[in-house]
Order: structure tokens, then C-alpha cells, then sequence
């Protein structure tokens, strides 16, 4: 199928803002997702962004959907060295039980001191 | 609540040799999946269960095999190793009716090298 892009790497210093960006393809997705995987673990869901909505915001984090563009973002405020993981865009593919989530490549963060 | 576990951690193949990873989660979800973690690609979906004694081929499902026996325990096997399953494997569960729909939960992975 066609992929869900996004850039593998992004550095930022310490209380600077991130942004990571995603393209995706499936424009009937309902739910589009950002999961973070911390070093030696799997992943955990971060936040989501149903699909008829453009904006959402989670204390540090805002996620923006551009659904023309099927483009989605995830902004980290004031980003800490905690934040520092990989971070994938899903979005779900497919109907009934045999839906799936097909999962970008994942962007390194890495947050500078 | 232990939520997803993976058995082993880690192990190391000789080529041809055969093992299986078992995956086990105690959330009673319905749905289970098998991935493998490549740096640069992601996940890709290798095989998936929607309910035990079920289970379907997934984007990458070439060399390996599944069972789900019991609904909380979910198999993967490599039958004849390969270097290029050289990996990381994740497990992941899921339930009908959460919201959000679709999201899954990840075990901590097993690290295999194929030798």
C-alpha cells in the first residue's frame, strides 16, 4: 500500500517547540494517531485527532489536521529532554475486523540540553 | 494487569533454526497483532488475530506462522530462520468498542538476531 511519511529525524534545543509532521493516505481514516516509543520499549499511544476535527489540544501537545492536504502535525511545547523518543503517525486502514493501522516510519527526536 | 508481555527479550539464531515468540496479554482484548521494527520503515503488520482459533496474513506475513489457542496468547513462529528476519518483533492487543477505535496496545518487544 502507500506509505505514511514523515521524517526520521528532528532536533531541537531544550524549551523549544517541536513539530512533527505526517502525510497519510487513507482519507475515509475516522481516527488519526501519534504514538511515542521511548528507548528499549514499545510504543504507547500519545494522543489522536478524529478525523471532522482540524485542531486538538492536550496540555503541551496540539495536534493539527489538514484533511485536503492529508496532512497531520504533532506540536510538542516547551519540549524536555523526557520528550526526547521516536514518534509515529498511524491512521487506519481497512473495514470491520479486518481494520488496521498502518504506521508511518517514525521521526527521532532528539532534544538538545 | 500485567497488560501485553513478550517471551524472550532477546535471543540469537543460527540460519535454519526454528523458534517461536509467544506474546500474552490479560486485558481480554479480542484482537491481537505481530509486528516487526526495521530502522527507517516503521511497523509492518506481519500477521494479526481477530479471535481465537482466527488469524489473518498481514503486509508481511512471508516465513512466519501464528496460532492464537487460547484468546490471551497469541504465537509467532519462524520455521527456518533467515538473517533478513533479524529484528525487532513487536506485540500489540486491541479491543472491540474503545474509543478511540483502532488503538492498540504494544508489549516491550523481543530482539532477534539471525546469525
Amino acid at each position: 500500500g502507500e506509505d505514511v511519511e514523515q521524517s526520521l529525524f528532528l532536533s531541537v534545543r531544550e524549551g523549544d517547540s517541536s513539530v512533527i509532521n505526517c502525510t497519510y493516505t487513507d482519507s475515509s481514516s475516522t481516527y488519526l494517531y501519534w504514538y511515542k516509543q521511548e528507548p528499549g520499549a514499545g510504543l504507547q499511544l500519545l494522543t489522536y485527532i478524529f478525523s471532522n476535527m482540524d485542531m486538538k489540544q492536550d496540555q503541551r501537545l496540539t495536534v493539527l489536521l489538514n484533511k485536503k492536504d492529508k496532512h497531520l502535525s504533532l506540536r510538542i511545547a516547551d519540549t524536555q529532554t523526557g520528550d526526547s523518543a521516536i514518534y509515529f503517525c498511524a491512521e487506519s486502514r481497512g473495514t470491520g475486523s479486518a481494520r488496521q493501522l498502518t504506521f508511518g516510519s517514525g521521526t527521532q527526536l532528539t532534544v538538545l540540553p | 494487569n500485567a497488560g501485553v508481555t513478550q517471551t524472550p527479550k532477546f535471543r540469537v539464531l543460527k540460519t535454519g533454526q526454528s523458534m517461536t515468540l509467544l506474546c500474552a496479554q490479560d486485558m481480554n482484548h479480542e484482537y491481537m497483532y505481530w509486528y516487526r521494527q526495521d530502522p527507517g520503515m516503521g511497523l509492518r503488520l506481519i500477521h494479526y488475530s481477530v479471535g481465537e482459533g482466527t488469524t489473518a496474513k498481514g503486509e508481511v506475513p512471508d516465513g512466519y506462522n501464528v496460532s492464537r489457542l487460547k484468546k490471551q496468547n497469541f504465537l509467532l513462529g519462524l520455521e527456518s530462520a533467515a538473517p533478513s528476519q533479524t529484528s525487532v518483533y513487536f506485540c500489540a492487543s486491541s479491543f472491540i468498542g474503545q474509543v478511540p477505535r483502532d488503538t492498540q496496545y504494544f508489549g516491550p518487544g523481543t530482539r532477534l538476531t539471525v546469525l
